[in-house]
């Protein structure tokens, strides 16, 4: 049982570069999540999904984008990469059995930076 | 907005000392409340949860209390060990379990032997 895999997990960007993050999980959750992780700051949401087909804005979206075309994939787009988007991503995912909401269980990150 | 407020770290004790980390939230309602830990290198994992006003989560010697009165849900151990050292954060689900799950800004622990 894999559980949350992110892929890749280092990259090195130019500034105007594109590239996407792949979030795969196993597990048929149905909530799956984006954040970015940066000192002093914590982890801040950039986009979540609560289902198949469907996304949601989170605390930080500007210049991110998302896709969930299919349950177990949630990827994470950057059109043009900043400076500002080097950081630590963390992919999660999560279920509610009989309408509960549980833990969310997480990747193990993808460093980023963009030079 | 939801938002969670955590006591600025790095925090640092000497094994066995007693363990407090404040964690303050904003909500409408009755939200959920978590404690993740963070141990280097790695993603997070839940460590307790608590999902009612009054209620205890507990797990490995770590407790937390659901306080609605003063919105609050501190960390504390009774005894802390070397392996505790770690980044502890605290999260909130909105009561209206929209998904969107936030988190604190996280707290250092270092423990010394």
């Amino acid at each position: 049982n894999a559980g949350v895999t992110q892929t890749p997990k280092f990259r090195v960007l130019k500034t105007g570069q594109s590239m996407t993050l792949l979030c795969a999980q196993d597990m048929n959750h149905e909530y799956m999540y984006w954040y970015r992780q940066d000192p002093g700051m914590g982890l801040r949401l950039i986009h979540y999904s609560v289902g198949e087909g469907t996304t949601a804005k989170g605390e930080v979206p500007d210049g991110y984008n998302v896709s969930r075309l299919k349950k177990q994939n949630f990827l994470l787009g950057l059109e043009s990469a900043a400076p500002s988007q080097t950081s630590v991503y963390f992919c999660a995912s999560s279920y509610t059995p009989q309408g509960e909401w549980t833990e969310a269980f997480f990747g193990q990150g993808t460093r980023l930076t963009v030079v | 907005g939801n938002s969670v407020t955590q006591m600025e770290g790095p925090v640092t004790l000497s094994e066995e000392a007693f363990l407090t980390i404040n964690c303050t939230y904003t909500a409408t309602g009755y939200p959920s409340l978590f404690w993740y830990v963070q141990y280097p290198g790695e993603g997070l994992q839940l460590l307790l949860k608590a999902t009612k006003a009054d209620d205890k989560g507990s797990n490995k010697g770590f407790e937390a209390t659901y306080r609605k009165e003063t919105t609050s849900f501190h960390l504390e151990k009774g005894s802390v060990q070397v392996s505790d050292s770690a980044v502890y954060f605290c999260a909130l689900m909105g009561s209206s379990n929209t998904g969107k799950l936030i988190f604190g800004q996280g707290t250092t622990l270092q423990v010394k032997p």
